[in-house]
């Protein structure tokens, strides 16, 4: 059964660091891009970046470019966003989710990791 | 950058009714990455139609999707008690996924 669990989430000072983790399972994890996508509390859904299958391309929405970072570790199963310089404005859930094929929806998500970020 | 505006914002509609959301797009679109999702409270999203008409594995046949240009359409032909969520538009389009703001299902 296919599995996606995020990890890392937490309550932190504005400015400051965070890495989130998200371990596959289930699935062949090198073949196929993988999402982070967030969702405010009480608001809709947001998508924040993208990483190719082999981790060869990536791209970030616009509001987070410069600050947020897409990975992965095909050799661990693992897909990771680095976010620096948080804002409160970033304060959310971030899910991570499994492409059914290379720009097509996202047909699996994880439970997602709470992010708080306080002024 | 297209938007995605859903309407209405709220459906209010009692179980066995028929459901009728739209997802318009400010700018034409591809249908094959116009994508439909359920969230239920306190759940991640799910994958309930992409291709803009095809439904994703275990998704129960009274949810259909149609639609083509700028106007999309998600059906759901008898609604059950499962059924009252928020639904999602999506699209992908210039290297950018972009979600529209949601329409909440709610039981009158």
């Amino acid at each position: 059964q296919v599995h996606l669990v995020e990890s890392g989430g937490g309550v932190l000072l504005s400015g400051t660091s965070l890495r989130l983790s998200c371990v596959a399972s289930g699935f062949t994890f090198s073949n196929f891009g993988m999402h982070w996508v967030r969702q405010a509390p009480g608001r809709g859904l947001e998508w924040v970046a993208a990483i190719s299958f082999d981790g060869s391309t990536n791209n970030h929405a616009d509001s987070m470019k410069g600050r947020f970072t897409i990975s992965r570790d095909n050799s661990k199963n693992t897909l990771s966003l680095q976010m620096n310089s948080l804002r409160p404005e970033d304060t959310a859930v971030y899910y991570c989710a499994k492409e059914r094929a290379a720009f097509d929806a996202f047909e699996v998500w994880g439970r997602g990791t709470m992010v708080t970020v306080s002024s | 950058e297209i938007v995605l505006t859903q309407s209405p914002g709220t459906l209010s509609l009692s179980p066995g009714e028929r459901a009728t959301l739209s997802c318009r797009a400010s700018q034409s679109v591809s249908s094959s990455y116009l994508t439909w999702y359920q969230q239920k409270p306190g759940q991640a999203p799910r994958l309930l139609i992409y291709g803009a008409s095809s439904r994703a594995t275990g998704i129960p046949d009274r949810f259909s999707g149609s639609g083509s240009g700028t106007d999309f359409t998600l059906i759901i032909s008898r609604l059950e008690p499962e059924d009252f969520a928020v639904y999602y538009c999506q699209h992908y389009g210039d290297s950018m996924y972009t979600f529209g703001q949601g329409t909440k299902l709610e039981i009158k």
